[in-house]
């Protein structure tokens, strides 16, 4: 069964500091992953997705995700935190059996100034 | 162009009551799908509608319900709230549906609390 996991409720990282929030999944076939932020009160924003092709995907707001086949890992990046990057991060996978989006438990990131 | 739009943002309904939620899709996109989000469930999938047809279902029991309208637009409706329906409900939108690449553009999001 495809899943997704989220090892992490909560990441903490300071302001300048590089940030990870890790992901990684589990499919049958070729993975087509996602990653979502959501701030309070809000809907979901795509940040950016993996397809096919190069393994590091640049998305929205400097934020980049390296997708490891060897690991079935989908880790979300950034070289330099800001205060304002503190949101609920998502993970997700399509299912393509049915073209479901398989949601990971989200993960809480904290920047602290 | 405008993203989607989710009518009502906050809701408040008693037990036993029904409700009904709008949801605009971008426009151009054809495909909606509704999600329940909780803290203890995190984001679970309803359903998803593409040229007013239904078509993939989540696992939620028969009360909730959903159709699509020819200008895309959908509704929601669930019916006999329970106070276990108190929940974010999100719908997203796509350009078509069944595509493994297709991204989702997700709306604000309507706040429901049953009491």
């Amino acid at each position: 069964a495809q899943s997704v996991a989220q090892p992490e409720d909560q990441v903490n990282v300071a302001e300048g500091n590089p940030l990870t929030v890790k992901c990684t999944y589990s499919v049958s076939g070729n993975p087509y992953l996602f990653w979502y932020v959501q701030y309070p009160n809000r809907g979901l924003q795509f940040l950016l997705k993996y397809i096919t092709g190069d393994n590091l995907v640049k998305g929205s707001y400097g934020f980049e995700a390296e997708f490891n086949k060897s690991q079935t890992s989908f880790h979300l990046k950034k070289p330099s935190a800001l205060v304002s990057d503190s949101a609920l991060y998502f993970c997700a996978v399509r299912d393509g059996s049915n073209y479901q989006l398989i949601w990971g438990a989200g993960t809480k990131l904290i920047i602290k100034p | 162009k405008a993203g989607v739009t989710q009518t009502p943002r906050y809701l408040i309904k008693t037990r036993g009551q029904q409700v009904t939620l709008s949801c605009s899709p971008i426009s151009g996109h054809r495909s909606v799908s509704w999600y329940q989000q909780t803290p203890g469930q995190g984001l679970q999938f309803l359903f998803e509608y593409f040229s007013e047809t239904q078509r993939n279902k989540g696992n939620f029991p028969g009360r909730f319900s959903g159709r699509q309208f020819s200008n895309s637009r959908s509704e929601m409706n669930v019916s006999t709230l329970e106070l276990g329906d108190s929940a974010l409900y999100l719908c997203a939108s796509s350009l078509v549906p069944r595509q493994n690449q297709e991204t989702q553009y997700f709306g604000p999001g309507t706040r429901l609390l049953v009491l």
